[in-house]
């Protein structure tokens, strides 16, 4: 079956630091991928997303290209700052009837210090 | 204000005691979904509901139930709580936006509901 693999956390960085956060997937054909954020005390809220392949998605300076050569989704973002801190989910849909399911990776907290 | 609504937010219940979460959503989307997440393991799907009196297992449904008698409500139900089934909990509903190869679903998740069974 669909599965979400991302890289084991925690992550702590600080400031302006360089974040990359890897996703890679299993799925039959190609399709939508997403990160989801969830900051502390909330639910999760989407972040960005790619509905194709090469399509690169982005959003609040976070990045992540959709590559199917590699199938990859990583998350990249140049200068994080403290109120990036939170657990990211790479996700992607189950499709067909079920269309609203989501498989998420294990999820990465990432810790931002001044 | 587009949401959705856990409540309780926090819950600490004894083992075989009943309990129900609630959840509500304003948004008027078909698809509603319960998850559970858990350290290493992401959130993982319990329960579905595609529209009003229809429910489906998700990935983890042993020990839950769930009804969806409306379309903005769906409550998810522990008959028997045990141990095992401390976790977050997380509502969302979805909708599907776009059309053709550019078409997806985004779902909206509630705040989650902090449940201990001791």
């Amino acid at each position: 079956g669909d599965s979400v693999t991302q890289m084991e956390g925690p992550v702590t960085l600080s400031e302006e630091a360089f974040l990359t956060i890897n996703c890679t997937y299993t799925a039959t054909g190609y399709p939508s991928l997403f990160w989801y954020v969830q900051y502390p005390g909330e639910g999760l809220q989407l972040l960005l997303k790619a509905t194709k392949a090469d399509d690169k998605g982005s959003n609040k300076g976070f990045e992540a290209t959709y590559r199917k050569e590699t199938t990859s989704f990583h998350l990249e973002k140049g200068s994080v700052q403290v109120s990036d801190s939170a657990v990211y989910f790479c996700a992607l849909p189950a499709g067909g009837t079920s269309y609203g399911k989501l498989t998420f990776g294990q999820g990465t907290i990432l810790t931002v210090h001044p | 204000e587009a949401q959705v609504t856990q409540n309780p937010r926090y819950l600490i219940t004894v083992t075989g005691k009943k309990l129900t979460v609630t959840c509500s959503q304003n948004m008027n989307h078909e698809y509603m979904s319960w998850y559970r997440q858990d350290p290493g393991l992401g959130l993982r799907q319990i329960y579905y509901s595609m529209n009003v009196e229809v429910t489906d297992k998700g990935d983890v449904p042993e020990g839950y139930k769930v009804s969806r008698k409306e379309k903005r409500n769906f409550p998810l139900i522990l008959e028997s709580p045990s141990p095992n089934q401390t976790s977050l909990y997380f509502c969302a509903s979805s909708l599907r936006v776009g059309k053709g190869p550019d078409r997806y679903t985004e779902a909206f998740f509630g705040q989650g509901t902090r449940l201990t069974v001791v």
